[in-house]
């Protein structure tokens, strides 16, 4: 049984550009939920997906957007990335309801240069 | 508003008990978690309490609560080598689905 898969694995980009990290939720798994981890930091919530809409937000700009598709996969958008940006991005797939049922994917390495 | 924090470096011997603490400040918080992180991976659940109880054990890992005082601790028994890591603890309501994390103890451990 797959858990959550993240692609790609690492990225480098320059400033200002956009980029597009990909999820695809553990079998079974509804909602989606995207963290920025910065180095040596704990990971931050961005938001989270649920039957195709934004559900919650975090603290977090609109240049950071979202979308969840029917088959539950989603994607996290940034736009005019900064240097501040670099990160590692973590998605997060959970049953709708369960909390306490939530599954990482290993990330996206996203260094902005 | 939502705060979790926890020290950040503890180093113990092989085959003793380890016990990182976490503190936090949401009373509304329904569970509360600990993750493990090793280098380059993402988080792996450990375990996780419900605020109604005192203690959780599994395995080598006991969960305490107080809730009184908002304090969260996870003792490792026998600690391994391959217990190395960063540990997170974090917060989450039943209501938002989402998680509030502290900045992550990492334990040291050596043989």
């Amino acid at each position: 049984d797959a858990g959550v898969t993240q692609s790609p694995t690492h990225l480098i980009k320059t400033r200002g550009q956009q980029v597009t990290l990909r999820c695809s939720p553990k079998s079974g798994h509804d909602t989606v939920s995207w963290y920025q981890q910065a180095l040596g930091q704990g990971p931050q919530f961005i938001f989270q997906y649920y039957e195709e809409e934004e559900r919650q937000r975090g603290n977090f700009p609109d240049r950071f957007s979202g979308h969840q598709f029917p088959n539950y996969s989603s994607e996290l958008n940034v736009n005019a990335l900064l240097l501040g940006d670099s990160a590692l991005y973590l998605c997060a797939s959970s049953p709708r309801g369960q909390v306490y049922g939530y599954t990482f994917g290993s990330g996206t390495r996203l260094t902005v240069v | 508003g939502e705060d979790v924090e926890q020290s950040l470096f503890l180093s113990v011997r092989e085959g003793d008990s380890s016990v990182i603490n976490c503190t936090y400040t949401d009373s509304s918080s329904t569970y509360l978690y600990w993750y493990k992180q090793e280098p380059g991976a993402g988080l792996q659940l450990l375990t996780y309490i419900f605020s109604n109880m005192d203690m959780k054990q599994d395995q080598r890992l006991t969960v305490l609560l107080n809730k009184k005082d908002k304090h969260l601790s996870l003792r490792i028994a026998d600690t391994q080598t391959g217990d190395s890591a960063i540990y997170f603890c974090a917060e989450g309501n039943t209501g938002f689905q989402k998680l509030v994390f502290g900045t992550g103890t990492r334990l040291l451990v050596s043989p």
